[in-house]
């Protein structure tokens, strides 16, 4: 099983500055890794797969990146409605994995 | 537009069994592998099983073989989820995904259903 490392923990930005969110592979995965946000009491949404592509109706101030085991996920000019808990999970062998999750909270 | 309506989950004492399903509606479901994804209270996501379209190759977490029987039934678009043997640590919030773009990447989730094991 492939282990997915998210880090920090817990993040805390202001409003309007950038969130940086790194997660790492036990082994490569290519490109074949998504990111999710989820907030309280909602199902997850879908921000990006294929590392780097955004989903359908994601605002464009969510950027991935990264290939093989690094991966970073960059939320620029931060809105209030962007803190949240965010999964990276990867899609390259089952079971399919996620990492345990960041959470972006106002600074 | 794609809809996922899980019902089954309730209160189940450890060792009993449970049947979860998902209702599906928006799109061609014979079409569309399907997973399930639970979550336990206040902690991560957790794949827990997966079907293909024809209900012929099927994939299951490690925690939940031999336990868990995911099906489906195409004429009736519907997912299920037989739990047995259930456990304390089967506690979570159980979620019926449609994967699209790509295997495994998790589109559409349902409202998610709560099956909570305890004496």
């Amino acid at each position: 099983e492939i282990v997915m490392t998210q880090s920090p923990a817990t993040l805390s930005v202001s409003p309007g500055e950038r969130a940086t969110l790194s997660c790492r592979a036990s082994q490569s995965v290519s490109s074949n890794l998504a990111w999710y946000q989820q907030k309280p009491g909602q199902a997850p949404r879908l921000l990006i797969y294929g590392a780097s592509t955004r989903a359908t109706g994601i605002p464009a101030r969510f950027s991935g990146s990264g290939s093989g085991t690094e991966f970073t996920l960059t939320i620029s000019g931060l809105q209030s409605e962007d803190f949240a808990v965010y999964y990276c999970q990867q899609n390259n062998n089952w079971p399919y994995t996620f990492g345990q999750g960041t959470k972006l909270e106002i600074k | 537009e794609v809809q996922l309506v899980e019902s089954g989950g309730g209160l189940v004492q450890p060792g009993g069994s449970l049947r979860l399903s998902c209702s599906a509606s928006g799109f061609t479901f014979s079409r569309s592998a399907m997973h399930w994804v639970r979550q336990a209270p206040g902690k991560g996501l957790e794949y827990v099983s997966a079907i293909s379209s024809n209900g012929g190759n099927t994939y299951y977490a490690d925690s939940v073989k031999g336990r868990f029987t995911i099906s489906r039934d195409n004429s009736k678009d519907t997912l299920y989820l037989q739990m047995s043997s259930l456990r304390t640590e089967d506690t979570a919030v159980y979620y019926c995904v449609k994967p699209s773009i790509a295997p495994g990447v998790s589109e559409y989730w349902g409202q998610g259903t709560l099956v909570t094991v305890s004496s």
